[in-house]
C-alpha cells in the first residue's frame, strides 16, 4: 500500500520567514495530494491540495509543488505569522482500489516565533 | 464541504467495556471513513464505511474490535469493543464530498476516548 514520509517532524521559524515541509510517497498511481492543518485540540482542516495534472498551486501565502517523477510534494508558507503555528499533515490518495483513501504523513509541528 | 456532527466528543471508559461513536452528515455522501489519531500521532485509516454492506477494514483493524454500521448515506457508527488503555485515542469520522460537492476529505470534530 501507499507509504508517505514527511519531513521535518518539527520546524521553528521567526515571524515573516518562510517554512517548507516536504513529503514523499510510494504509490506511483497516487494522483491527489492534500495538506491539512491541525491546531491543538481541533480537527484537521484542509488548507490546500494538488492533483497530479499540475505541478504547482498557490493560495495567497500558501503554495504546494508536486514532482510526480520523483514522487515528492512540498508545502511552502511565506511570510509566516504566529497563527500559522500548528501541526501540518501531508497526505496522498492511492489509485485503483485505494481511491478515496488518504494515507497521511507523520506530521510537522510548525512553531512561528513573534 | 460537508457539516459533520460527531458524538460523543469525549468519554472516559472502563477497561473491557464498549463504546459506540455516532457520525451524522448534513448531506448524502458516498464515501465515509473512520480514522484514529493516537496521542501526538498522525491519522490512521481504520475502515471505509459502506452503505448497505460490510465495512472495508485496513490492515491491522478487524470487525470484531471495530464494528461499523452505515444504514444510509448520512449516518454511520463506529464501536470500539472490549476496550483497553491502548485504545485511548481520538476517533474521527470523515467524508468525501458533501453539500458543496467538493471532492475533498472533511473531518468531524473527533471523539476523544480515554480508557482506564
Amino acid at each position: 500500500g501507499e507509504n508517505v514520509e514527511q519531513h521535518p517532524s518539527t520546524l521553528s521559524v521567526q515571524e515573516g520567514d518562510s517554512a517548507v515541509i516536504k513529503c514523499t510517497y510510494s504509490d506511483s498511481a497516487s494522483n491527489y495530494f492534500p495538506w491539512y492543518k491541525q491546531e491543538l485540540g481541533k480537527r484537521p482542516q484542509l488548507i490546500i491540495d494538488i492533483r497530479s495534472n499540475v505541478g504547482e498551486k498557490k493560495d495567497q501565502r500558501i503554495a504546494v509543488t508536486l514532482n510526480k517523477t520523483a514522487k515528492h510534494f512540498s508545502l511552502h508558507i511565506t511570510e509566516t505569522q504566529p497563527e500559522d503555528s500548528a501541526v501540518y499533515f501531508c497526505a496522498a490518495e492511492g489509485g485503483g482500489t485505494s481511491y478515496g483513501k488518504l494515507t497521511f504523513g507523520q506530521g510537522t509541528i510548525l512553531t512561528v516565533h513573534p | 464541504s460537508a457539516v459533520i456532527s460527531q458524538k460523543p466528543s469525549r468519554d472516559i471508559c472502563q477497561r473491557g467495556t464498549s463504546l459506540t461513536i455516532q457520525c451524522q452528515v448534513d448531506s448524502q455522501v458516498t464515501m465515509m471513513f473512520w480514522y484514529r489519531q493516537q496521542p501526538g500521532q498522525s491519522l490512521t485509516l481504520i475502515a471505509t464505511a459502506n452503505q448497505g454492506s460490510e465495512a472495508t477494514y485496513e490492515s491491522g483493524f478487524v470487525i470484531d474490535k471495530f464494528p461499523i454500521s452505515r444504514p444510509n448515506l448520512t449516518f454511520s457508527t463506529l464501536t470500539v469493543s472490549n476496550m483497553s488503555p491502548e485504545d485511548s485515542s481520538i476517533y474521527l469520522c470523515s467524508v468525501r464530498g458533501g453539500s458543496t460537492g467538493a471532492n475533498v476529505l472533511t473531518f468531524g470534530a473527533g471523539s476523544r476516548l480515554t480508557v482506564l
